[in-house]
């Protein structure tokens, strides 16, 4: 039990559909994180949300849509993705949003994968 | 830019032996640094830190060095068990950003 629980754990969908990601963290936090990871690569940041306002976007493309209606709760609403954005998407949550002092609990993913 | 590297990608060790996994990094600015386990079909697990004011910190059965001088941070195991079979990769502090390694796989033998 890491206290961060991502829905579904596996996503199969084509390339025109909708769905949604979704992260709710049971820490008391006032961050969270969507991260993409790939094979072979280091832990992508995507977005970030302190206190439930984003405050990064990594040049994220607009297919991937964040939504963080409260602290304890995080979306990433997909529409209209591509082959290569088949990945493990991971949620991370911290007590506030800071890289200095503070590690960030991850769940355990949801693997996607895009027809 | 900034980078982490692990010095290698894959590791085996004999189950109750200790295993020392390496990384490098590149930004001598970082004040935190983070070791995570990541098990098949899970998401990364935090196993210990350390602030850039200290060389070592020992957790239950993994201790954590962190060289400056030549940018260098290692995560010891000690009595190495079948469940510490796992990647293993470690993270620092950027400006705005936590940089994450490709990581170590760590096999352990029976």
């Amino acid at each position: 039990e890491t206290g961060v629980t991502q829905t579904p754990r596996h996503l199969v969908m084509g390339m025109t559909n909708k769905k949604s990601l979704k992260c709710e963290q049971h820490l008391g936090h006032n961050a969270m994180y969507w991260y993409k990871q790939s094979a072979k690569k280091p832990l992508e940041l995507m977005f970030v949300y302190n206190f439930k306002e984003q405050t990064e976007n990594n040049s994220v493309p607009s297919r991937f849509s964040p939504e963080c209606p409260n602290s304890s709760h995080l979306f990433l609403h997909l529409h209209t993705l591509q082959p290569e954005d088949s990945a493990l998407y991971l949620c991370a949550s911290s007590q506030v949003y800071t890289y200095s002092n503070q590690p960030q609990h991850f769940g355990d993913g949801t693997r996607l994968s895009i027809l | 830019g900034e980078s982490v590297g692990l010095h290698l990608p894959t590791l085996s060790v004999q189950e109750g032996d200790n295993s020392i996994i390496n990384c490098a990094y590149s930004n001598s600015a970082s004040d935190y640094f983070i070791w995570y386990k990541q098990e098949s079909g899970k998401g990364p697990q935090f196993i210990i830190d350390i602030r850039s004011n200290m060389d070592k910190r020992q957790g239950q059965r993994v201790t954590v060095l962190l060289n400056k001088t030549v940018k260098h941070l290692s995560l010891q195991i000690a009595a190495t068990q079948p469940g510490d079979s796992a990647v293993y990769f470690c993270a620092q502090t950027g400006a705005n950003n936590l940089f994450f390694g490709t990581g170590t796989r760590l096999t352990v033998i029976p």
